[in-house]
């Protein structure tokens, strides 16, 4: 059975910075682009970030483009989000995810989350 | 990209039918057939109920069907049962390698 795992998450000060990771197992890890969903408490989803399988193609929202930097290494099956910069409205649930469709990069029909990594940034 | 436009509510009895929208505009829910709804129950991670407007994935009831016109998409739950309720989320490509959520909707059965 497909299961992402991540993990990093914590409490960081404002301008801080953190690198969240996503243990990917039990799928052919580099046929799939992945994403990264955060989800702020009580609010609803937000599509932050999507690599290719190769790991050569990346896209991001414009609320984190420039700060934000994901990344994957596909001898260890990880999926990675390297966030600088931090500010109180990054404040979230982080989801790793997998898109359905193999080599396609398209971030839509995301068939298996994580279980999420809560990042609060406050001083 | 604005949000997609769910009611932020929805309900019915077990048995019967309900039917959340999901506006979007001509460049997101109305220019592409990619969108995807997902369950949400409280605590859990959300989980893919409908793909590319009306496709269910393996091991989704057929009573969760999808379906869209113009600017607006649709997810019917029929024979509502009590573990249907949850929170439920639309989502849409955009292009450009972007996609954008909705609001989402809490579905509540009586």
């Amino acid at each position: 059975e497909v299961e992402l795992v991540e993990s990093g998450g914590g409490l960081v000060q404002p301008g801080g910075s953190l690198r969240l990771s996503c243990a990917a197992s039990a799928f052919t890890f580099s046929s799939y682009a992945m994403s990264w969903v955060r989800q702020a408490p009580g609010k609803g989803l937000e599509w932050v970030s999507v690599i290719s399988g190769s790991g050569g193609n990346m896209y991001y929202a414009d609320s984190v483009k420039g700060r934000f930097t994901i990344s994957r290494d596909n001898s260890e099956n990880t999926l990675y989000l390297q966030m600088n910069s931090l500010r109180a409205e990054d404040t979230a649930v982080y989801f790793c995810v997998k898109i359905k469709i193999p080599r396609v990069l398209r971030p839509a029909d995301f068939d298996y989350w994580g279980q999420g990594t809560l990042v609060t940034v406050s001083s | 990209q604005s949000a997609l436009t769910q009611p932020p509510s929805a309900s019915g009895s077990p048995g019967q039918s309900v039917t959340i929208s999901c506006t979007g505009t001509s460049s997101d829910v109305g220019g592409y057939n990619y969108v995807s709804w997902y369950q949400q129950h409280p605590g859990k991670a959300p989980k893919l109920m409908i793909y590319e407007v009306n496709k269910r994935p393996s091991g989704v009831p057929d009573r969760f069907s999808g379906s869209k016109s113009g600017n607006t998409a649709s997810l019917t739950v029929s024979g509502l049962q009590t573990e249907d309720e949850a929170d439920y989320y639309c989502s849409s490509y955009v292009g450009t390698n972007s996609l954008v959520f909705g609001g989402g909707t809490k579905l509540t059965v009586l």
